[in-house]
């Protein structure tokens, strides 16, 4: 099945750092989505990159579709304690058309230090 | 407002044994799908359904069966439990799919024991 490499695997920060966090894959996808998941929860949706090149701003977050539509980054900006928890990158496979399979990276731990 | 709502939130199983992990939603959404989060390996697809009536086959669907009777409601049948499916199973529901403009929302997950 399609594999997307998801790192660093964990980050271990101080409060107030920059962190950057990147998805790749071999082949190209419509869509890239990030996501977070606190402890004991499902995933929640963070941002949404839907055209290669895209940059989207949700906050101290910002997240971009990668230009060859096989890679995508997110950033955090002044991290704060309640950014802690794992976060995935997914994407939406191009098969030559619309598809429904939503596929998950393996998640980057974050944890921050006040 | 419950979204999408999972039971049991926990469940131990002995090899052999059957059991079915409930999903509903209430946000009247066609799309529905089901994941395993095992440590390491992120979220993984096993089945998912664009509509009552209609299911597919994710990226690991051996040893799972799904039905979609009514638009709310998305269950997952283990026939006979397997230690290797011991994991966190997720339930995720969308208006039409999985694109970006209509966001997946998850459920809080089912940690299911096999021993």
């Amino acid at each position: 099945g399609q594999q997307l490499n998801q790192s660093p695997q964990s980050m271990f920060i101080q409060e107030g750092e920059d962190v950057s966090m990147n998805c790749t894959s071999s082949s190209i996808f419509n869509t890239w989505l990030w996501y977070k998941q606190d402890p004991g929860e499902g995933p929640v949706l963070l941002i949404a990159l839907y055209k290669a090149g895209e940059l989207t701003s949700n906050g101290r977050l910002t997240a971009q579709f990668g230009i060859t539509r096989k890679d995508s980054f997110l950033n955090i900006s002044a991290s704060i304690p309640s950014d802690v928890g794992i976060y995935f990158c997914a994407g939406q496979p191009y098969y030559g058309g619309a598809t429904n399979k939503l596929i998950f990276g393996t998640g980057t731990l974050l944890a921050v230090q006040p | 407002n419950a979204g999408v709502t999972q039971t049991p939130k926990f469940q131990v199983l002995k090899t052999g044994q059957s059991m079915t992990l409930q999903c509903a939603q209430d946000m009247n959404h066609e799309y529905m799908s089901w994941y395993r989060q095992d440590p390491g390996m992120g979220l993984r697809l096993i089945h998912y359904s664009v509509g009552a009536g209609i299911t597919d086959q994710g990226e690991v669907p051996n040893g799972y069966n799904v039905s979609r009777s009514t638009t709310e409601d998305f269950p997952l049948r283990l026939l006979s439990a397997a230690p290797s499916q011991t994991s966190v199973y997720f339930c995720a529901s969308s208006y039409t799919g999985t694109g970006g403009s209509s966001p997946l929302h998850f459920g809080n997950g089912t940690r299911l024991t096999v021993t």
